[in-house]
């Protein structure tokens, strides 16, 4: 199975930080990546796919970049309403793996 | 607009077994791969199955193969996931979730999601 480390697995930021979050997955994946958002006790919600397209209707201030093992999801400008826990997801390979997620909090 | 809908989850002793149901509206649910996804909270998912739009290609992770059987009737847009053998670490809350392919055949990303059923195995 190919493992997928997220890193930081927390973080605190304040409103209009700008927010990396790195993903590196054990084996080259090309850009079978993709990126969510879970709120608690809510659904995941799809954010980034193909590592670094935009899902429609989700806001430009996220984005993705990457290919092969490294990946890195970016939030520009933190708003109040994107505190919560992001994990990245490969699809290059089955069983489907997700990262351990990362938890961005309020500083 | 796109709903899924679980029910089904609750408490089962270990080796017992459930069947959850999601029902499915706002899409032609024929056209799509659908997928049951599951996470003990606060933790990791799991892709744990998945079943083609025909029901003909099946997949399931090694942690559930040989217990757990995946289902669909497109004529009643349901999905369903038979649950036997029951153990602890089964506990998790259950997602069902429409599944986008790569390829057409690939199953690669997961753009709709449903509530989720708790199920918990404990005696």
């Amino acid at each position: 199975d190919i493992q997928m480390t997220q890193s930081p697995s927390s973080l605190s930021a304040s409103v209009g930080d700008r927010v990396t979050i790195t993903c590196q997955a054990s084996q080259a994946i090309g850009n079978y990546l993709n990126w969510y958002q879970q709120k608690p006790g809510k659904a995941p919600n799809l954010l980034i796919y193909d590592a670094s397209s935009l899902q429609t209707g989700v806001p430009s201030r996220f984005s993705g970049r990457g290919s092969g093992t490294d990946f890195t999801f970016t939030i520009s400008s933190l708003q109040p309403e994107d505190f919560a826990t992001y994990y990245c997801q490969q699809y290059y390979n089955l069983p489907l793996t997700f990262g351990g997620g990362t938890k961005v909090e309020i500083k | 607009q796109v709903q899924l809908v679980e029910s089904g989850g609750g408490l089962v002793k270990p080796g017992g077994s459930l069947r959850l149901s999601c029902m499915a509206s706002g899409f032609t649910f024929s056209d799509y791969y659908m997928s049951w996804i599951r996470q003990v909270p606060g933790k990791d998912l799991e892709w744990i199955s998945y079943v083609s739009g025909t029901g003909t290609t099946i997949y399931y992770a090694d942690s559930v193969r040989g217990r757990f059987i995946i289902s669909r009737d497109n004529a009643k847009s349901s999905l369903s996931l038979e649950m036997n053998s029951l153990r602890a670490g089964d506990t998790a809350v259950y997602f069902c979730v429409r599944t986008i392919t790569f390829g057409g055949v690939i199953p690669g990303s997961f753009d709709h999601w449903g509530q989720g059923a708790q199920v918990t195995v404990s005696s």
